[in-house]
């Protein structure tokens, strides 16, 4: 049973580009979660999502960044125009449940140029 | 504002020795989780807490979750070189967001 698949593992952008971060959950599970994280930092909230439908938004900036999980296919996070503040590590995280255990992807290391 | 806190930030043992990270929230949890992550890595499940009180042991941690549903402890006993990483709790409070702690980073010298 494979882990929480995230592609790129590593992406560069220019600053004005746009990045796109997939998100494969383990087989099974139909609620995603996403997380931002800067150095020597906690994990920060940003979407919670269950197929086909956000749940919970707040942590994310309206501005620039939307996030789907569609029917078919992995999760998304988009982020448009990015800038050198966007630079950091997202993590997927996936769970059978809404309470339940998150298991995490590897993440994917945005670097902005 | 941070909605758990995480104390301390930073934790330094010599090997042997025991160490512990407290949580705190200043409202009631649903349930708490502990997660581990190694540097460069990604947070791994540790355990999850949902009962008043509830006290877990993984060998040598053990998680406990406070009587009013605010605060969790993760205690682990004779550290090896092994638990280095940076623990992090999630609280779930009272909708669908998960907050983390800021984590604390322990260093086990040998």
């Amino acid at each position: 049973n494979a882990g929480v698949m995230q592609n790129p593992r590593h992406l560069v952008r220019r600053r004005g580009q746009e990045a796109r971060l997939r998100c494969s959950p383990m087989k099974g599970h139909s609620h995603v979660y996403w997380y931002r994280q800067l150095p020597e930092e906690g994990l920060k909230f940003m979407v919670y999502l269950q197929k086909e439908n956000i749940i919970d938004e707040s942590g994310m900036p309206k501005e620039r960044f939307s996030a789907e999980f569609p029917k078919e296919g992995p999760s998304i996070l988009r982020i448009q125009q990015v800038v050198r503040g966007d630079s950091a590590a997202y993590f997927c995280a996936s769970s059978p449940d809404r309470m339940g255990e998150q298991y995490f992807g590897p993440g994917t290391r945005l670097t902005v140029t | 504002g941070q909605q758990v806190m995480q104390i301390p930030q930073y934790q330094h043992v010599q090997e042997g020795e025991d160490f512990t990270t407290y949580c705190n929230s200043s409202t009631t949890l649903s349930n708490i989780q502990w997660y581990k992550q190694r540097p460069g890595g990604h947070p791994v499940f540790l355990i999850q807490l949902v009962k008043s009180g509830e006290v877990k042991k993984q060998k040598r941690l053990t998680f406990q979750f406070g009587e009013a549903k605010k605060n969790s402890s993760l205690h682990i006993t004779a550290t090896q070189t092994t638990d280095v990483g940076t623990y992090f709790c999630a609280g779930l409070l009272a909708g669908n967001q998960f907050y983390f702690g800021t984590g604390t980073s322990l260093t086990v010298i040998p």
